[in-house]
């Protein structure tokens, strides 16, 4: 148990459907960050959250929205889904620099049909 | 902007031969280098990392990498692997956001798959 959790660990849904990941950080843990991997794409960073703020924002679609609230666990929502949206999307948090770096969860399995 | 290149999409090594999986890194800024494994179907674990002090830093499993500040480099390496060894490994740079508060984004390469045959 690597202290980062997400669920579900599995989702299958249907095209132009809308679905919500969620991400517990580390304990003590403030930055969460949100990645999807595919076979085309590889690892992409899509957005960070630090302490509830926005902080950085990659290759996040206009249909992906993301949120940190106040205890800290994150939620990144997916809608209108298209077939080239299924991935595996994890969640890392991290600390402070200088110290143990990125912790990853176990990632969210998402298959559109 | 960062950059990471793994010049090798996949490594084909016989158990207890040694291994290098090569990594370079482009960025403008001081950085910090990571080596991540993922066994199939499995999320990705921490291999090593540079933060700073020594440039060589290991691993509890026998993995060391060496951070090249001239030549931008992370090599991962191991003088005998086990077919257990066997995974996708990948090397990430990331930087600190404005401020020093957290790490900046990781921005990760393609990934090296290490096949390790009997």
């Amino acid at each position: 148990d690597s202290g980062v959790t997400q669920t579900p660990k599995h989702l299958i849904t249907a095209t132009g459907q809308r679905v919500t990941l969620r991400c517990s950080p580390r304990s003590g843990d403030l930055s969460v960050y949100w990645y999807q991997q595919s076979l085309d794409q590889g690892l992409q960073f899509l957005i960070q959250y630090y302490n509830g703020e926005e902080r950085a924002k990659g290759n996040i679609l206009e249909r992906f929205s993301a949120q940190q609230f106040p205890d800290l666990h994150s939620e990144l929502n997916l809608s209108s889904l298209e077939l080239g949206d299924s991935a595996l999307y994890f969640c890392a948090s991290s600390d402070p620099p200088r110290r143990y770096g990125y912790t990853f969860g176990s990632g969210t399995r998402l298959t559109v049909v | 902007a960062q950059s990471v290149t793994q010049l090798d999409s996949q490594v084909p090594v016989f158990e207890e031969a040694p291994v290098e999986l090569r990594c370079n890194y482009s960025s403008s800024v001081s950085v910090y280098l990571f080596w991540y494994v993922q066994y199939p179907n499995q999320g990705l674990q921490l291999l090593l990392k540079y933060l700073s002090g020594s440039t060589l830093v290991e691993s509890i499993n026998g993995f060391e990498a060496e951070f090249n500040k001239s030549q931008t480099s992370f090599h991962l390496r191991k003088p005998s692997v086990h077919i257990s060894d066997t995974a996708e490994y990948f090397c990430a740079v990331s930087d600190q956001n404005a401020g020093g508060t957290s790490y900046g984004k990781l921005t990760f390469g393609q990934g090296t798959i290490l096949t390790v045959h009997p």
